[in-house]
């Protein structure tokens, strides 16, 4: 099972919003609704930010979006600060029974 | 409060074996879907595998790379989860984390131990 395709890095000002993209199959992202998105920071543990393509956990900033079309899935942050400067990975579902990461997106804030 | 907290790592030459665990706290450990996931240095993550509760049959699945060198299991009298380890690769170098799986997701996750395998 490959990993999931991810941009490397992104970036944007304070205040902007900047999406992060998720590409799949339709064995993994295209197939289910289980995906999800994870922020981590430098030496810490990942956080779940975005569930079941869109939802968010109690606790997560309404910044945080996610949506889903076809084989690829989003995550968008909007009013960008320097708190969401990250690591962001996606994570699905597969047809295999097993889950797949994204290589990651590092987020910079400029 | 969930907590999760893994212990067990360190370091192990090609081919050894290491069994690490994950003491679990703040939530009903029996009725949780479990799993493992791994980080090599500087790299992203990577999923290892995951058991399911007892009610949902206690089943394992595992990614490809470690199917038949690793072992997931659970002691729910001691709410702690488990990752044997053999035929341990240097690949297999990382930070391993223990994870509940909810709602397809891994929703909370441990503070991570670190596994060097290295001759």
């Amino acid at each position: 099972q490959s990993a999931l395709t991810q941009p490397a890095s992104v970036s944007g000002s304070p205040g902007q919003s900047i999406t992060i993209s998720c590409t799949g199959t339709s064995s993994d992202v295209g197939g289910y609704k289980y995906v999800s998105w994870y922020q981590q920071h430098p030496g810490k543990a990942p956080k779940l930010m975005i569930y079941n393509v869109s939802n968010r956990p109690s606790g997560v900033s309404n910044r945080f979006s996610g949506s889903k079309s076809g084989n690829t899935a989003s995550l968008t942050i909007s009013g960008l600060q320097a708190e969401d400067e990250a690591d962001y990975y996606c994570s699905s579902y597969t047809s295999s029974s097993t889950w797949v990461f994204g290589g990651g997106t590092k987020l910079t804030v400029l | 409060e969930v907590q999760l907290v893994e212990s067990g790592g360190g370091l192990v030459k090609p081919g050894g074996s290491l069994r690490l665990s994950c003491a679990a706290s703040g939530f009903t450990f029996s009725n949780a879907w479990m799993s493992w996931v791994r980080q090599a240095p500087g790299k992203g993550l990577e999923w290892v595998g995951r058991i399911k509760s007892k009610t949902d049959g206690g089943t394992t699945d595992y990614a490809a790379p470690v199917k038949g060198r690793f072992t997931i299991s659970r002691d729910d009298s001691k709410n702690t989860l488990y990752l044997q380890m053999n035929s341990l690769k240097t690949e297999d170098t990382a930070v391993y984390y223990c994870t509940t799986h909810r709602s397809g997701s891994f929703d909370y996750w441990g503070q991570g131990t670190l596994v060097t395998v290295s001759s």
